[in-house]
């Protein structure tokens, strides 16, 4: 069974501009979340989605968006990038079974360098 | 406060010795918690999850939970220089709407 799947690995962008981040969840799995994660400040939350529907969402600025599409793969976008969004992107799926959802499963991550 | 907190670390530990990583969280309502690897430039992994109250072993790794002192923790048993990494503790609370919540994470450091 693949596992979680992040594109690209690495990104090199221009203050200013905008990025698009993938993630291909474990097939059957219907909730996808995102983080950043950088030296300073961990692991911090930027949102989740389960059935193409936002179901949580962190204290991130409103340049940083995402959705899911029906086959539960996401995308995450930032516009106007800013130096202090280089950092680590990691996505995680989980399942869900009755009673609630399972652990999560991260991706290998995008390593945004904004420049 | 922070909703799930953590020493940062660094915690050095001998090797062959046991390694003791705390974890407390705020929500009441937490009912799940796991507790997640990672290597330097490497995506967490999972180690545990634990639901009840109690000890949960699983070879050198014991997730020990205790929902009314609202603490979760980790023993690594004969450390090894291989377990040197963070460790992240992450706590589900349906309440929230089955959010999943990191701490900070502690940096473990075994000595030779």
């Amino acid at each position: 069974k693949a596992g979680v799947t992040q594109t690209p690995r690495y990104l090199i962008k221009t203050r200013g501009q905008q990025v698009t981040l993938s993630c291909s969840p474990i097939s059957g799995h219907r909730s996808v979340s995102w983080y950043q994660q950088t030296p300073g400040q961990g692991l911090q939350f930027l949102f989740e989605y389960f059935s193409e529907t936002q179901r949580n969402k962190g204290n991130f600025p409103g340049r940083f968006s995402g959705r899911q599409f029906s086959n539960s793969r996401s995308e995450m976008n930032v516009s106007t990038l800013e130096l202090g969004d280089s950092a680590l992107y990691l996505c995680a799926s989980r399942a869900w079974v009755s009673g609630g959802d399972t652990e999560a499963f991260f991706g290998q991550g995008t390593r945004l360098t904004v420049v | 406060q922070k909703e799930v907190e953590q020493n940062s670390g660094p915690l050095s530990v001998p090797e062959g010795a046991i390694a003791s990583l705390n974890c407390t969280y705020s929500d009441r309502g937490s009912q799940s918690f796991f507790w997640y690897r990672q290597y330097s430039g490497k995506s967490p992994e999972l180690i545990m999850f634990i639901y009840s109250n109690g000890d949960k072993e699983d070879g050198r790794f014991t997730a020990q939970l205790n929902k009314a002192s609202q603490y979760v923790s980790l023993l690594i048993r004969d450390s090894q220089p291989s377990d040197s990494a963070t460790y992240l503790c992450a706590v589900l609370s349906k309440a929230a709407g089955n959010k999943l919540t990191f701490g900070g994470g502690t940096r473990v450091l075994v000595k030779p």
